[in-house]
């Protein structure tokens, strides 16, 4: 089955600077990349996702880019925010609809 | 649209004793999933049905943990009998029906203290 590896596990920014958060997947026929964030005591909600025939995706401060040839994608946050601060997971997804996700980073922005 | 709905949200129970969370996903989605989320750790697989067919239950420890979907539409997982290891958030998730890989939409999860 697929494995999924991410890190770093805990990640402390000052507020203003960037985050990356690093995951790579062991299965070539996954081809849907998402990304959730979790906030203390809640559900994980979609933030930002990405397909295998993509490389980059943005959206305002979040950015996600893939590379199908390492195996490997990354979260990228810029100007982070105190309201950032949260766990993040990555996923891969394959055609059977099976998500496998990683073991989390607890990002904390610092004010 | 309503959400992926799930009971209780807490549930303290010792070990040996036997618990079961219901999900009632969102109208419409065909598949359906169930996770365990261990403090510190990602959501790990348990079962996913599809309707009331079983995809995969390979991580679904079948000696203490079953699950059922019977009209393809709520589920239950049980949990008999429990160890200090189960303690987890039990959390159910569906994506849109209609094609594959998209948003899987995870509702408030069950929380499964295990004294």
């Amino acid at each position: 089955g697929e494995n999924v590896e991410q890190h770093p596990s805990t990640l402390s920014v000052q507020e203003g600077d960037s985050a990356v958060i690093k995951c790579t997947y062991s299965d070539s026929a996954s081809n849907y990349f998402p990304w959730y964030k979790q906030e203390l005591g809640k559900r994980p909600q979609l933030i930002i996702d990405i397909r295998s025939n993509v490389g980059e995706k943005k959206d305002q401060r979040i950015a996600v880019t893939l590379n199908k040839t390492a195996k490997h994608f990354s979260l990228h946050i810029t100007e982070t925010q105190p309201e950032d601060s949260a766990v993040y997971f990555c996923a891969a997804s394959n055609a059977g609809n099976q998500f496998y996700f990683g073991t989390g980073t607890s990002l904390t922005v610092i004010p | 649209e309503a959400g992926v709905a799930q009971s209780p949200r807490y549930k303290i129970i010792e070990k040996r004793q036997s618990v079961a969370f219901w999900c009632n996903p969102i109208s419409g989605h065909a598949t359906l999933y169930w996770y365990q989320q261990i403090l510190g750790q990602g959501p790990k697989l348990l079962i996913q049905f599809q309707n009331n067919g079983v995809v995969d239950d390979s991580q679904l420890p079948k000696d203490r943990f079953s699950a059922e979907r019977l009209k393809g539409v709520d589920s239950t997982l049980k949990i008999q009998p429990a160890k200090l290891e189960d303690s987890a958030v039990y959390l159910c998730a569906s994506p849109p029906s209609g094609g594959n890989t998209g948003e899987l939409f995870f509702g408030e999860g069950s929380r499964l203290t295990v004294l």
